[in-house]
């Protein structure tokens, strides 16, 4: 079946510093991906996705590329914020136009320090 | 994207009480879904709300625990019954339109069992 894994958290880096945050995949077909991030005490908000073989997401300086040959979809950022600490979700879809359930990986905490 | 409110934000129950939590949408969607995410975890897919009929539950949730409504394409409700401390957890409502392969999630209910 479908799956998703993250590099497990917590991740500490100082403001300024550059993020990676892992995950793969497995799933039959082309699936979409995606990145959610959770703010402390709130619910999930869609940071970026991707729907097809080396697209590139991007927002809020967040960027992730969809890679077929690593399975891949590694969310990076080069200048992390002390408010860009949260918990950070990959997650994929199978189905492009109808309904299918989305499958969630582990989620990553990250902390930035001053 | 669609406009998510839940009702309440938070509450803090006896065990043995029920409590129920609404989603509200701005626009109609086809998809409402809820979710569970107990402390520290990742989402768990409790069940898909139908509109006009039964919701659709997943392995491990059944529907004398977790009653869902949803008599419109823009309103739902998740009901959690006979709680105990175990269901402590956040309940998130989201939502998917027909033709595109996007969650969207509300801000959560933050559920605390004594």
């Amino acid at each position: 079946g479908n799956s998703v894994t993250q590099m497990e958290g917590p991740v500490t880096l100082s403001e300024e510093a550059f993020l990676t945050i892992n995950c793969t995949y497995t799933a039959t077909g082309y699936p979409s991906l995606f990145w959610y991030v959770q703010y402390p005490g709130e619910g999930l908000q869609l940071l970026l996705k991707a729907t097809k073989a080396d697209d590139k997401g991007s927002n809020k300086g967040f960027e992730a590329t969809y890679r077929k040959e690593t399975t891949s979809f590694h969310l990076e950022k080069g200048s992390v914020q002390v408010s860009d600490s949260a918990v950070y979700f990959c997650a994929l879809s199978s189905m492009k136009t109808s309904y299918d359930k989305v499958i969630f990986g582990p989620g990553t905490s990250l902390s930035v320090i001053p | 994207s669609a406009v998510i409110s839940q009702k309440p934000s938070r509450d803090i129950c006896q065990r043995g009480t029920s409590l129920t939590i609404q989603c509200q949408v701005d626009s109609q969607v086809t998809m409402m879904f809820w979710y569970r995410q107990q402390p520290g975890q990742s989402l768990t897919l409790i069940a898909t709300a139908n509109q006009g009929s039964e919701a659709t539950y997943e392995s491990g949730f059944v529907i004398d625990k977790f009653p869902i409504s949803r008599p419109n394409l823009t309103f739902s409700t998740l009901t959690v019954s006979n709680m105990s401390p175990e269901d402590s957890s956040i309940y998130l409502c989201s939502v998917q339109t027909t033709r595109t392969d996007t969650q969207y999630f509300g801000p959560g209910t933050r559920l605390t069992v004594l």
